[in-house]
């Protein structure tokens, strides 16, 4: 157990509906982070909070938006969904906001039929 | 922007053979390296890190890493492998002077280890 928490573990939902992926960083850290990973893609990075602010958004599409709330909980929202949407999603979270690593979380795996 | 390349998608070795896989990334500025390893089913875990200092980086389960920087490389070293190595391994870079602290990942290396 990394301390980092995702739910749910798995999720099955069909195109165009929409779906809340819940991450709990481990204790004490301020970061989280939303990582997507597929076959074709790799490990892509979707965006980063600190303390409940966005701090770096990468290759997060507009049908998806996630937030942290003062609980330091974030959530993922993927809407529209479609075919190519089915991948694992990590969350991982950290001290602080810059200059350091990660603990990934178990991830929750989406598949969209 | 930042990128990895991890030159082997796929490794097959014997049990007590000896591990490199290389990662060279291209970024001007000054990062932060890492290796994460990847059991199957599981989530990602952290092999070593590099921040700075001596470039010879030890990790965990016997893995270690060289910095080369005049290379662009931070590949990773196992002397002696096992059948519980069997992961796919991922290097990733963190440049410090972007914004928020995004790791850009390489595609990853599958390692299977024959008993």
């Amino acid at each position: 157990d990394s301390g980092v928490t995702q739910t749910p573990k798995h999720l099955i939902t069909a195109t165009g509906q929409r779906v809340t992926l819940r991450c709990s960083p481990r204790s004490g850290d301020l970061s989280v982070y939303w990582y997507q990973q597929s076959l074709d893609q790799g490990l892509q990075f979707l965006i980063q909070y600190y303390n409940g602010e966005e701090r770096a958004k990468g290759n997060i599409l507009e049908r998806f938006s996630a937030q942290q709330f003062p609980d330091l909980h974030s959530e993922l929202n993927l809407s529209s969904l479609e075919l190519g949407d089915s991948a694992l999603y990590f969350c991982a979270s950290s001290v602080a906001a810059q200059g350091t690593g990660y603990t990934f979380g178990s991830g929750t795996r989406l598949t969209v039929v | 922007a930042q990128s990895v390349s991890q030159h082997n998608h796929h490794v097959i070795l014997s049990e007590a053979a000896s591990l490199e896989l290389g990662c060279n990334y291209s970024y001007g500025g000054t990062v932060n390296l890492f290796w994460y390893v990847q059991y199957p089913g599981q989530h990602l875990q952290l092999l070593l890190k590099y921040f700075s200092g001596d470039p010879l980086v030890k990790g965990i389960k016997g893995f270690e890493a060289e910095f080369i920087k005049s290379k662009f490389s931070f590949n990773l070293r196992k002397p002696s492998v096992q059948w519980s190595d069997t992961a796919e391994y991922f290097c990733a870079v963190n440049a410090l002077k972007a914004a928020g602290n995004k790791l850009t990942f390489g595609g990853g290396t599958r390692v299977l280890v024959k008993p």
